[in-house]
């Protein structure tokens, strides 16, 4: 399995409060996905890296930001949590361009705003 | 602009038949990757398979193949001799060139015995 660990993966906070999840990996791939899933959108993505503090937005970036200030970290910050944040989130790596290009996702954190 | 469009939310096949999942794309990328990707219940996201663009050839792998067609920008997977395992969310997903890992909403599959 690929070296790719979420944390934390599930938590329950309140409206207006800044949340920070985590995207941890040990396979110094060059790229990093945070996706959001809700029923009926599917996966969509909120924010991704191409390298160290190299970040740009994805299709659902409002009120979110990021942070990747070193190759296996990659910080997804709700600067003040609302209800409609409520989702899971699923880190992804890859390293495209490789023969076998594939990504690997993360286990999910389930995020409740309350 | 890039876009990833599954048109079939849900679908459904008997054990041991064969079903076909929908994708289309777009994209200004000439050489980029198209995935299929599988969800169980578990949440977990699985590779079932992966095609290069510039591959004429269409992937298989197992039971799992695609139909790939470059100039419709079209990327089908198909299942045979479904089995009650493949019950799942499957996601199609490309990236390639400057583009990023996008996906589409996603098809839920049900495999009934």
């Amino acid at each position: 399995d690929a070296g790719i660990t979420q944390s934390p993966r599930h938590k329950v906070t309140e409206t207006g409060t800044p949340v920070t999840l985590r995207c941890h990996q040990t396979e110094n791939h060059r790229y990093m996905y945070w996706y959001r899933q809700d029923p009926g959108h599917g996966l969509r993505l909120i924010h991704y890296s191409y390298g160290v503090k190299d970040t740009d937005k994805g299709e659902v970036s409002d009120g979110y930001s990021v942070s990747r200030s070193k190759t296996e970290d990659f910080l997804l910050t709700l600067e003040s949590a609302t209800s409609s944040q409520t989702s899971v989130y699923f880190c992804a790596i890859s390293e495209e361009g490789s023969m076998n290009t594939e990504a690997f996702f993360g286990q999910g954190t389930r995020l409740t705003v309350v | 602009a890039q876009t990833v469009t599954q048109s079939q939310p849900e679908m459904s096949v008997q054990e041991a038949e064969t079903v076909t999942l929908s994708c289309t794309y777009d994209t200004s990328e000439n050489n980029y990757y198209l995935f299929w990707y599988k969800q169980p219940p578990s949440r977990q996201m699985i590779l079932v398979i992966r095609q290069e663009a510039y591959k004429q050839q269409n992937a298989t792998e197992n039971r799992f193949s695609v139909n790939f067609q470059k100039a419709a920008k079209s990327f089908s997977l198909k299942i045979s001799d479904s089995q009650l395992g493949d019950t799942a969310m499957y996601f199609c997903g490309q990236e390639g060139g400057s583009e990023k890992l996008v996906f589409g909403k996603g098809t839920k599959l049900t495999v009934n015995p």
